[in-house]
């Protein structure tokens, strides 16, 4: 299947910070990425969409100036957690699609661990 | 609107045993239905999907999904648990196109017992 990476894996920061992840799709071109949060013992939860050459589309509740998305080609989407502050700690996935086809699987990044302290 | 629901938080097996995972379905039109399971700090991995055709679908690791229209149920199951099964595992759902997000059931943690 197809490869999503996801960079950095774990990443601790001190609050007041900036902390930028990236996701790359490696093998295909993904103009859509989806950038979801994870609670402890939860679900995943949608943060925002991602579309090459346009802004991002957030979901109800996300602050668009605290987590910055940009889909810079079609093989890279980034998002930066801006004055991090340690309630932003979470498990941070993000997912492409694979293909425009809705019975694709969709492919996920292996996420990042943020600590901010 | 879409919605899947799993409604147990944990389920707990003995090893060699069978295990069943349970996830229940909404969506309006054709469901595209699929599982996926997380170890601690990965990401999702994908072990299978109902797209169409047989009810009953083959996946990862010797997983395989029973696609029920009238329930509308796609539980996961697996004849026989081992140990390494033990992870977290969604249930998902798509019923637009391919670029729409999936979306997620709240997980089951599995937990398989020597």
């Amino acid at each position: 299947g197809a490869v999503v990476s996801q960079h950095p894996s774990r990443v601790i920061c001190k609050s007041g910070t900036s902390v930028k992840i990236e996701c790359r799709s490696l093998d295909f071109q993904a103009t859509t990425m989806f950038w979801y949060r994870q609670f402890p013992k939860k679900s995943l939860m949608l943060m925002a969409t991602s579309n090459e050459g346009s802004k991002a589309t957030y979901e109800q509740g996300v602050e668009k100036d605290k987590f910055l998305i940009n889909h810079a080609s079609l093989t890279l989407s980034t998002l930066t957690v801006t004055s991090a502050h340690p309630e932003d700690s979470s498990f941070y996935i993000c997912s492409a699609p694979g293909t425009g086809r809705v019975g694709t699987e969709a492919f996920f990044g292996q996420g990042t661990r943020l600590t901010v302290v | 609107a879409q919605s899947v629901a799993q409604p147990e938080d944990q389920v707990n097996v003995a090893e060699g045993n069978p295990l069943t995972v349970k996830c229940t379905y909404s969506v309006s039109g054709n469901p595209y239905l699929f599982w996926y399971v997380q170890y601690p700090n990965r990401g999702l991995q994908f072990l299978l999907k109902y797209i169409t055709g047989d009810n009953l679908v083959k996946g990862s690791y010797g997983f395989e999904a029973e696609f029920n229209k009238s329930q509308t149920s796609f539980h996961l199951k697996k004849p026989s648990a081992l140990v390494s099964d033990s992870a977290l595992y969604f249930c998902a759902v798509r019923a637009f196109s391919g670029n729409t997000p999936l979306v997620f059931g709240k997980g089951t943690r599995l937990s398989v017992i020597a």
